[in-house]
């Protein structure tokens, strides 16, 4: 089974910008998860997607928004982008998204935002 | 609040067994412990998981006290690939992963 991937993995742009990341689950999952990694927060939840639906939001900005089409794939979305956004966003499938033993979260690879 | 504590980093002689602690003295007794991986710049790596009972699988072993209040992930012959940070995680909210610091191992020739 392929893996979680993203896309672009990595990415430049400049302030006041806005961006688009895209996150591919693994097949049959229906639950994707964003964060953010950054060197002085470290890894913090921005939101998960389920069935289409936002399911459970982090505490950031409403600059930062998502989507979750009927095919599962998710996109992110930054707005006005602001130097402190420059980090590493990391997506995240499961199958139903929940605390079962069964459900267990596999990482994609990354899309690394510089923000100039 | 991630709920657990882990040391910042640790070493490890490569081929010897890597014994990563973690205490997560708060935890629920519906909590799973996680744990994951990361090597430098790449995307966390789901390792194994416990509730309750030992775990192995073909990375590591989770050993989980009986009290539940700490655990130990076992990687039994260590390599230089090995060297990542690793997090311990028992607060989950369903696809939310509360991560903490986590533990620097360096494993060294």
């Amino acid at each position: 089974k392929a893996g979680v991937t993203q896309t672009p993995r990595y990415l430049i742009k400049t302030r006041g910008q806005q961006v688009t990341l895209s996150c591919s689950p693994i097949s049959g999952h229906r639950s994707v998860s964003w964060y953010q990694q950054t060197p002085g927060q470290g890894l913090q939840f921005l939101f998960e997607y389920f069935s289409e639906t936002q399911r459970n939001k982090g505490n950031f900005p409403g600059r930062f928004s998502g989507r979750q089409f009927s095919n599962s794939r998710s996109e992110m979305n930054v707005s006005t982008l602001e130097l402190g956004d420059s980090a590493l966003y990391l997506c995240a499938s499961s199958s139903t998204g929940t605390s079962r033993s069964t459900d267990t979260q596999y990482f994609g690879p990354g899309t690394r935002l510089t923000v100039l | 609040d991630a709920k657990t504590t882990q040391p910042t980093s640790m070493d490890c002689a490569e081929g010897r067994a890597a014994n990563l602690p973690c205490n997560h003295s708060t935890i629920s007794g519906n909590e799973y412990v996680y744990w994951y991986r990361q090597i430098h710049s790449q995307g966390p790596q789901y390792i194994i998981h416990g509730l309750k009972n030992n775990e192995t699988n073909e990375m590591a072993s989770l050993i989980i006290t009986e009290d539940r209040k700490s655990s130990t992930l076992i990687l039994p012959h260590a390599t230089l690939r090995d060297t990542a940070v690793y997090y311990c995680i028992v607060s989950r909210q369903g696809g939310k992963l509360i991560f903490g610091q986590g533990t620097e191992l360096s494993v060294k020739p």
